[in-house]
């Protein structure tokens, strides 16, 4: 079946630093792609839409340049975390839409730790 | 405003215990309805996409029926390997992100 596949799985980075985190669809082309943050024991929440060759819509309160989102192919979304605080620790997961059918899947997760 | 409620918040049953999860939804034009299993650590697993009141959709030990309010996940003789959160959520639109319940944490004991 149709997969999505995010690299790294987990990754430590320093307070200050940048860390970027990638999404595939390996079985399909996805123009639309779907960023959630995830904190312990609670639902997914969605932090922006990535639109393949435009500008990525970030959903209220999600601050655009501290989470960079490049979608600059039909397969690969990224989402950049710049100058990391302790308090963007959390899993990042991603989702994309099958374009054959209405199935939205989602990726492994990432689970950022800032120190 | 596009809204989700899961219930229970959490669902404790013995092996083979039956049971079902419920999820109310307020939508302005369904165009799915997913249900989704979440292991802890791990992204949601894709499990159906209801369409339309009236649809069911089966699979192993999980059914899934869905109507114009609210939609059930019935669980069947359950393992402990169907430990886990299910969440369920709706979309509106084509390409319009998922709108998530909080879920329903499931544990069930051997």
């Amino acid at each position: 079946g149709a997969v999505v596949s995010q690299h790294p799985s987990w990754v430590i980075c320093k307070s200050g630093t940048s860390v970027k985190i990638e999404c595939r669809s390996l079985d399909f082309q996805a123009t639309t792609m779907f960023w959630y943050r995830q904190f312990p024991k609670q639902s997914l929440m969605l932090m922006a839409t990535s639109n393949e060759g435009s500008k990525a819509t970030y959903e209220q309160g999600v601050e655009k340049d501290k989470f960079l989102i490049n979608h600059a192919s039909l397969t690969l979304s990224t989402l950049t975390v710049t100058s990391a605080h302790p308090e963007d620790s959390s899993f990042y997961i991603c989702s994309a839409k099958e374009p054959s059918g209405n199935t939205i899947y989602f990726g492994e997760g990432s689970w950022l730790t800032v120190v | 405003e596009d809204q989700v409620t899961q219930s229970p918040e959490a669902l404790r049953l013995q092996e083979g215990e039956s049971s079902s999860l419920n999820c109310s939804y307020t939508v302005s034009g369904l165009r799915g309805l997913f249900w989704y299993r979440q292991d802890p650590g791990k992204g949601p697993e894709f499990l159906f996409t209801l369409y339309s009141a009236g649809e069911e959709k089966e699979k192993e030990r999980l059914k899934a029926t869905l109507t114009k309010k609210e939609s059930f996940l019935h669980i069947t003789a359950p393992k402990p390997e169907d430990s886990a959160t299910y969440l369920c959520a709706v979309q509106a639109g084509g390409n319009t992100p998922l709108v998530f319940g909080k879920g329903t944490r499931l544990s069930v004991i051997a």
